[in-house]
């Protein structure tokens, strides 16, 4: 099946600092992807969808000024975690899509953010 | 608006045993349908998933899943469990709103 990668798997960082974490769909064009956090024992939260090439759309209570999105590319979005703090610590998933609704999503491995 | 019941937060079963897995959804349009499986610290895989035609859909690992319209339903289900089954189970609905809308999961245990 189809494959995402995310970047880096688990990443440590200073409270106040930003971290970037990669998602990449490995062999298929994804139009649309899908950011998600996931609290421990609990389902995914959708953060917010983006478009290649055009602003993410993110979802009510998402600071989008703290979690910057960007997909540049039909390959490859970004999640952009600024000013991090402890409360930022958490299990950050994504997924992509080619196509439209219907189609299947697939995700990545997954990213564990642990702000110190 | 949409939304995903998934009644069993956790399913305790002994290996070797059959396994229903429940998930109710709700939509005003029709629905594409969808079972991931998380494994500990790790992202969602497909298990299957109906989007249409028969209405018993076979996965991945033994699973399969029968779409009831009428009763707004897409349980999931395994003949015979074993230990690697252990694992965290999602049922998602995709009525055309762009993504996918997940139930709260359900904790399936497989203990020997």
């Amino acid at each position: 099946g189809a494959v995402v990668s995310q970047h880096p798997s688990r990443v440590i960082c200073k409270s106040g600092t930003s971290v970037k974490i990669e998602c990449r769909s490995l062999d298929f064009q994804a139009t649309t992807m899908f950011w998600y956090r996931q609290f421990p024992k609990q389902s995914l939260m959708l953060m917010a969808t983006s478009n290649e090439g055009s602003k993410a759309t993110y979802e009510q209570g998402v600071e989008k000024d703290k979690f910057l999105i960007n997909h540049a590319s039909l390959t490859l979005s970004t999640l952009t975690v600024t000013s991090a703090h402890p409360e930022d610590s958490s299990f950050y998933i994504c997924s992509a899509r080619a196509g439209t609704s219907g189609n299947t999503i697939y995700f990545g491995e997954g990213s564990w953010l642990t702000v110190v | 608006a949409q939304s995903v019941t998934q009644l069993d937060s956790q399913v305790p079963v002994f290996e070797e045993a059959p396994v229903e897995l429940r998930c109710n959804y709700s939509s005003s349009v029709s629905v594409y349908l969808f079972w991931y499986v998380q494994y500990p610290n790790q992202g969602l895989q497909l298990l299957l998933k109906y989007l249409s035609g028969s209405t018993l859909v076979k996965g991945i690992n033994g699973f399969e899943a029968e779409f009831n319209k009428s009763q707004t339903s897409f349980h999931l289900r395994k003949p015979s469990v074993h230990i690697s089954d252990t694992a965290e189970y999602f049922c998602a609905v995709d009525s055309g709103y762009s993504t996918l809308t997940f139930g709260k999961g359900t904790m399936l245990l497989v203990s020997p």
